[in-house]
């Protein structure tokens, strides 16, 4: 299996609201990345999570909260949002977090987040 | 400090033409390099990698890549465009802080 799952695929919620998005991967990664890409742009790390710790967080806002149950799972929990939080979340793994640059990173579908 | 820049933020092209998309890296450690395809609102898909080795990378849907070093260059082409070659491409460089360093992309246009 070399796939990264993503739910749901579509998110609207309103500013008030608690969400959470979903990624998977049974491919035995043990790094785990969240990214945030607006339309055109390169997608921009948000937090990397190595062998279930947080590894990196590119100061993201604390209405982004990441979460590692497992290895193969990784979940963004989502509060209090602005507008300007609508865009693409996607998820990658890789092997390890590759400190030499050598690991690609693998990406899910992503989920199409739209902050009301 | 590493970077990557995409020349060409929009290339349009025939279809059956050749198709090559630049990309340049600044890195003061040997670097990997990797080129990624996004069709429209899906995730990023990895087209091929240079690591170590031969210069001249081949990867998936007939696509290729040279690395030269002396010009800093990492660019991908293929023989001959098909409509679904369509989509937006990223060059991106492995950091050696694990993280990737992706170019600002080049949206590639086949015309019929």
């Amino acid at each position: 299996d070399t796939e990264v799952t993503q739910t749901p695929k579509h998110l609207v919620m309103g500013m008030t609201n608690k969400k959470s998005l979903k990624c998977e991967q049974h491919m035995g990664h043990r790094a785990m990345y969240w990214y945030k890409q607006k339309a055109k742009k390169p997608p921009e790390l948000m937090f990397v999570y190595s062998y279930e710790k947080l590894s990196i967080n590119e100061s993201v806002p604390s209405r982004f909260s990441p979460e590692c149950p497992n290895s193969s799972l990784l979940n963004l929990h989502l509060h209090a949002l602005q507008p300007e939080d609508s865009a693409l979340y996607l998820c990658a793994s890789s092997q390890d977090r590759g400190l030499a640059g050598y690991n690609e990173q693998f990406f899910g579908p992503g989920t199409r987040l739209t902050v009301l | 400090a590493q970077s990557v820049t995409q020349l060409g933020s929009h290339v349009s092209v025939s279809e059956g033409a050749l198709v090559l998309l630049r990309c340049n890296y600044s890195s003061s450690v040997p670097p990997y390099l990797f080129w990624y395809v996004q069709y429209p609102n899906q995730g990023l898909q990895l087209l091929l990698k240079y690591t170590t080795g031969a210069t001249l990378v081949k990867g998936i849907n007939g696509f290729e890549a040279e690395f030269k070093k002396s010009e800093t260059s990492f660019h991908l082409t293929k023989p001959s465009a098909h409509m679904s070659d369509a989509a937006e491409y990223f060059c991106a460089l492995g950091g050696n802080t694990g993280k990737l360093i992706f170019g600002q992309g080049t949206t590639l246009q086949v015309k019929p």
